[in-house]
């Protein structure tokens, strides 16, 4: 099935850094979707974008659903030791969600 | 948020058993679960569409005599991989929604390791 373009594939960071990941697709989505999985789990959803345009928050994360519709980005700040997982988005269009790649964090203490 | 069960969350079987996994809503009605496979250090690939009270609806590539999937209840769908063989070894997750799919977010089940050997 069709994927989208997740990025970057890994990052390795200090704690306290700022982290920026981003996602991108040929295709239109409806919403905007941003998971992180830890391992032998299944992802936990973090922020959901409905809104071209829309900017959200939910703590330390922010993520925007690109005007486009064909992108949208994550960032977290201040990264702390528990934000170390791999993160996803995914896009839906439909009932059908796409996922990205994925992003692995790691937060170096 | 809901919450979604999945049992087992690990099972190992022989070659050429069936194995059942099962994915609840436990405090939602879920009239569509998703199914997902996922190998190691890779995305979720999704197998099957499942609404309750009819045929799940699988995806370019998925065997459905292999995959068998029930949606019996609006809290209740299940999973069976059919004469399982190694390369059937994978993550295989469900998520459920809580209803129209326009504005609703999916949430997922904590996962099931099936490890066939």
């Amino acid at each position: 099935g069709q994927q989208l373009n997740q990025s970057p594939q890994s990052m390795f960071i200090q704690e306290g850094e700022d982290v920026s990941m981003n996602c991108t697709s040929s295709s239109i989505f409806n919403t905007w979707l941003w998971y992180k999985q830890d391992p032998g789990e299944g992802p936990v959803l973090l922020i959901a974008l409905y809104k071209a345009g829309e900017l959200t928050s939910n703590g330390r994360l922010t993520a925007q659903f690109g005007i486009t519709r064909k992108d949208s980005f994550l960032n977290i700040s201040a990264s702390i030791p528990s934000d170390v997982g791999i993160y996803f988005c995914a896009g839906r269009m439909g009932g059908k969600l796409t996922f990205g790649q994925g992003t692995i964090l790691t937060v170096h203490p | 948020g809901a919450v979604v069960s999945q049992h087992p969350s690990w099972v190992i079987c022989k070659s050429g058993t069936s194995v059942k996994i099962e994915c609840r809503s436990l405090d939602f009605q879920a009239t569509t679960m998703f199914w997902y496979r996922q190998f190691p250090k890779q995305s979720l690939m999704l197998m099957a569409t499942s609404n309750e009270g009819s045929k799940a609806t699988y995806e370019q590539g998925v065997e459905k005599d292999k995959f068998l999937i029930n949606h019996a209840s609006l809290t209740l769908s299940t999973l069976t991989v059919t004469s399982a063989h190694p390369e059937d070894s994978s993550f295989y997750i469900c998520s459920a929604t809580t209803g129209p799919l326009l504005n609703t977010e999916a949430f997922f089940g904590q996962g099931t390791r099936l490890t066939v050997v």
